[in-house]
């Protein structure tokens, strides 16, 4: 089945620094990927859709200059949250859809801890 | 714009037995897809069945079956002989038919506990 990483699984940083996650579809090409902001016991929250070639799209509320999307080939995306803060803690999902396929596949989220 | 609700925050079923998660969903299109996630402790998400609006059949997948009634925009899932392992938290989700590169609509979710 379709395959989707993200790197790294955990990450801790101090406040003021910027942490960069990346999403890989393994076996498949993605011109297309989703990045998910998740509370706990909450639902997925969309961010932002990733553009291979393009500027991403962000949703209404969501700083495009906080969170940086960078679709840098058909594999691979990167979220980057720039000065990073105590509030931007949160576990960060990312998702592709495989063309020919109706099903998303989900990256196994990443949990940044902002001290 | 399409929205999904999930009205039962917390369910609880004996292990073996059956229950029955809701999903109502809004929209004004005639063809889409319906889902139902799920995402263990974990938290990495699975799916678990899929449905597409102009099929009729309620889609099945072993002991996870839904009950999809287009007209009532109703989307519920069954899960029988529940298992330890089905305790996760349920997300059921919407996606516009047109291209697969359209996002998912999410509900707030279902956290199911199994009772041994």
């Amino acid at each position: 089945g379709a395959v989707v990483s993200q790197h790294p699984s955990w990450v801790i940083c101090k406040s003021g620094t910027s942490v960069k996650i990346e999403c890989r579809s393994l076996d498949f090409q993605a011109t297309t990927m989703f990045w998910y902001r998740q509370f706990p016991k909450q639902s997925l929250m969309l961010m932002a859709t990733s553009n291979e070639g393009s500027k991403a799209t962000y949703e209404q509320g969501v700083e495009k200059d906080k969170f940086l999307i960078n679709h840098a080939s058909l594999t691979l995306s990167t979220l980057t949250v720039t000065s990073a803060h105590p509030e931007d803690s949160s576990f960060y999902i990312c998702s592709a859809p495989r063309a020919g396929r109706e099903t998303q596949y989900f990256g196994p989220g990443t949990r940044l801890l902002v001290l | 714009a399409q929205t999904v609700t999930q009205s039962q925050p917390e369910m609880s079923v004996q292990e073996a037995e059956t229950v029955t998660l809701s999903c109502t969903y809004d929209t004004s299109e005639s063809d889409y897809y319906l889902f139902w996630y799920k995402q263990p402790p974990s938290r990495q998400m699975i799916l678990v069945i899929r449905q597409e609006a102009y099929k009729q059949q309620n889609a099945t997948e072993n002991r996870f079956s839904v009950n999809f009634q287009k007209a009532a925009k109703s989307f519920s899932l069954k899960i029988s002989d529940s298992q330890l392992g089905d305790a996760a938290m349920y997300f059921c989700a919407y996606r516009s038919f047109m291209e697969y590169g359209n996002k998912l609509v999410f509900g707030a979710g279902t956290i199911l506990r199994v009772k041994s």
